[in-house]
């Protein structure tokens, strides 16, 4: 079967650094998807990885090692307004996107 | 630019009932989706659309149908409401050609609660 694992929560603290890991087994890969969703809210774009390495784009950072099957989403300097969830997602060989049931990230002042 | 617009935000419907929620999309976007999701689980695929006219099944098809007789519109429908179809419903769209640049746009989502 095709499954993606987060960590359910994690907490922070302002100011500071945190890494959200994602591990995926799927049929196939075609790229891998960080989005953030805010309570009650659609959840938004963030990155993607489709090569192994590091991709940064701002205070955000995305990492994928495909033969490990393994991203991580690294947050620097943290904000209070980066209180959300953050979901992992996999493109299949079909081209679908299997999705993590994502990680709730609570920062602390 | 709207982007993806779902409607209603808000419905509670009786066991039975039937609704359809609607999705348009103004960036010319030939995939579609519609997603369900349920408190403390991942997105799961209900239908999609790949252009005007084509639609099919994801993962969890069953008690839900689909139409997308044009290119902005993509509605679901409810025939016969049950309480286990009670969640958040999210449209979202993509361009074949840069899924990969920018991702999915969703919509606000719907959340209905079946009663």
């Amino acid at each position: 079967g095709q499954n993606i694992d987060q960590p359910t929560e994690m907490t922070a603290t302002e100011g500071a650094i945190v890494q959200i890991n994602c591990t995926y087994q799927t049929s196939g890969f075609n790229g891998l998807f960080w989005y953030q969703q805010h309570a009650g809210e659609a959840p938004t774009f963030l990155s993607y990885n489709v090569l192994d390495g590091l991709e940064e784009k701002g205070r955000f950072s995305s990492f994928l090692s495909r033969s490990k099957g393994y991203s991580y989403l690294l947050l620097k300097e943290l904000q209070m307004k980066d209180s959300a969830s953050y979901l992992c997602a996999v493109t299949d060989s079909n081209y679908q996107l299997i999705w993590g049931a994502g990680t709730k990230l609570i920062i602390k002042p | 630019n709207a982007g993806v617009t779902q409607t209603p935000k808000f419905r509670i419907l009786k066991i039975g009932q039937s609704m359809t929620l609607q999705c348009t999309q103004d960036m010319n976007h030939n995939y579609m989706y519609w997603y369900r999701q349920d408190p403390g689980m991942g997105l799961k695929l209900i239908y999609y659309s790949v252009g005007a006219g084509i639609t099919d099944k994801g993962e969890v098809p069953n008690g839900y149908n689909v139409s997308r007789s044009t290119t902005e519109d993509f509605p679901l429908r409810l025939e016969l409401a049950a309480p286990s179809q009670t969640s958040v419903y999210f449209c979202a769209s993509s361009s074949a050609s840069e899924p990969t640049n920018y991702g999915y746009t969703f919509g606000s989502g719907t959340r209905l609660t079946v009663v």
